[in-house]
């Protein structure tokens, strides 16, 4: 699975929008990008994943770039709630090559939502 | 639809014992995968299983660690002669079979070896 780069940490302030950036410059044309958070100790989140196209649900918003070497989480109105590692994981279609599906975490970056 | 169910939540052995943690996957779910997280480390994969067979198991310990996924029943990660570096949050996560879809991850069982 193509490896990303996220940056440490960042802030941003509560109610309004943190983006989330995530560089995947080896990405292959079969791999998704996938969004995670862990909040403190819990079990990690399932946020959103793409292919190609940008993705919407009620937590989210995913925009990948039309090389698809980076996309951007965007949580629209981050809330205190909303401070947590979140992890930008790139991961094979086993359909396509037969690969393990598994998931690889890097360190993630961490989101601090300020009142 | 209930969620990934682990139990225990927390767990204590003392040095030597065998520790056995379960991992109920989501209704419909036939893919399993561990994983561990060290105290102020990130999370590694341990192993991959679906029902009745291993697929990965690249980060799982050459010795005194084994796992499991039934026919009928949780899956089962077994830790042998725990020491007190086998501490650690294990999660695991279940997904269907179909290409493209989302894990979803337990609560995690806490152990601690003393």
């Amino acid at each position: 699975d193509a490896k990303t780069t996220q940056p440490t940490s960042m802030d941003c302030a509560e109610g309004r929008a943190a983006n989330l950036p995530c560089n995947h410059s080896t990405i292959s044309g079969n791999e998704y990008v996938y969004w995670y958070r862990q909040i403190h100790s819990q079990g990690p989140q399932y946020i959103i994943h793409g292919l190609k196209n940008n993705e919407t649900n009620e937590m989210a918003s995913l925009i990948i770039t039309e090389d698809r070497k980076s996309s951007t989480l965007i949580l629209p109105h981050a809330t205190l709630r909303d401070t947590a590692v979140y992890y930008c994981i790139v991961r094979a279609n086993t359909a396509v090559t037969g690969a393990n599906s598994k998931l690889t975490f890097g360190k993630g970056i961490t989101l601090s939502v300020r009142p | 639809n209930a969620g990934v169910m682990q139990n225990p939540r927390h767990l204590v052995r003392r040095r030597g014992q065998e520790a056995r943690l379960r991992c109920s996957p989501m209704k419909g779910h036939s893919h399993v995968y561990w994983y561990r997280q060290l105290p102020e480390e990130g999370l590694k994969f341990m192993v991959y299983l679906q029902k009745e067979n291993i697929i990965d198991e690249s980060g799982m310990p050459k010795e005194r660690f084994s796992a499991e996924f039934p026919k009928e029943g949780p899956s089962i990660l077994r830790i042998q002669q725990v020491v007190r570096g086998d501490s650690a949050a294990y999660f695991c996560a279940s997904s269907p079979g179909n290409p493209g879809h989302e894990a979803f991850f337990g609560q995690g069982t806490r152990l601690t070896v003393v």
